[in-house]
């Protein structure tokens, strides 16, 4: 069955050090998606990619950065990790271009905690 | 500048009553609107959604209604079951400069109890 998997689960990390959080879709998608969830914050978007080669900044966008060799993966990297980025991570992804009408799917998350 | 608003962060109802979400959005150039639940440890599903240009969509107990003037979306579920316990996210689509994003409520945890 096609899925969208993320990897570590969790992970704890140091102040100042790089982390890449992976993300794996197998329904050959084309849009992918990163958010973070917050306590009072509901999900915010942080960088987003309508297919190999193209990517773009979210609502949130600073600290980190991604990067689409391929369709089916797109890697969340957090250059200098810092204690405000303490979050859990979702990444998600959809067939086309329309948001709207095309159901995002959603990986089961990564909890990260910088130290 | 929260654009898409979910005033009540949880909300408990019984086995077999109506449960209401409610969801208030500021930018009228939303087009297409979507719930979205998430059970703990795992990430959100995609549950029902509405075009601005309805104002009710239904799929079995889970109806969505549109009220475009007042900028207001609600959520029904009817019955309520104990496993519709979960968090509940409206979403927003908007289109802006070529690009489309989804804009998130904080979510309503509902608690449904038997």
């Amino acid at each position: 069955d096609a899925e969208i998997t993320q990897s570590p689960r969790h992970k704890i990390t140091e102040t100042g050090r790089q982390v890449t959080l992976a993300c794996h879709q197998t329904w050959n998608h084309n849009n992918m998606f990163w958010y973070r969830q917050d306590l009072g914050h509901g999900l915010r978007l942080i960088h987003y990619s309508y297919g190999v080669q193209d990517t773009n900044k979210g609502e949130v966008s600073d600290g980190y950065s991604v990067s689409r060799s391929n369709t089916e993966d797109l890697p969340l990297t957090l250059e200098s990790a810092a204690s405000s980025q303490t979050s859990v991570y979702f990444c998600a992804s959809s067939e086309s271009r329309g948001l709207g009408t095309d159901t995002q799917y959603f990986g089961p998350g990564t909890r990260l905690t910088v130290l | 500048d929260q654009q898409v608003k979910q005033n009540s962060p949880s909300l408990s109802v019984q086995e077999g009553r109506i449960s209401i979400l409610n969801c208030d959005y500021t930018n009228s150039m939303f087009d297409y609107f979507l719930w979205y639940k998430k059970y703990p440890a795992e990430g959100p599903t995609f549950l029902i959604s509405i075009s601005s240009i309805k104002d009710k969509n239904e799929d079995g107990r889970f109806t969505v209604f549109l009220n475009k003037s007042a900028k207001h979306l609600s959520l029904h579920i009817v019955p309520s079951q104990p496993g519709d316990s979960a968090v509940y996210f409206c979403a927003a689509r908007t289109r802006q400069g070529g690009s489309e994003k989804l804009v998130f409520g904080k979510g309503t945890k509902l608690t449904v109890n038997p």
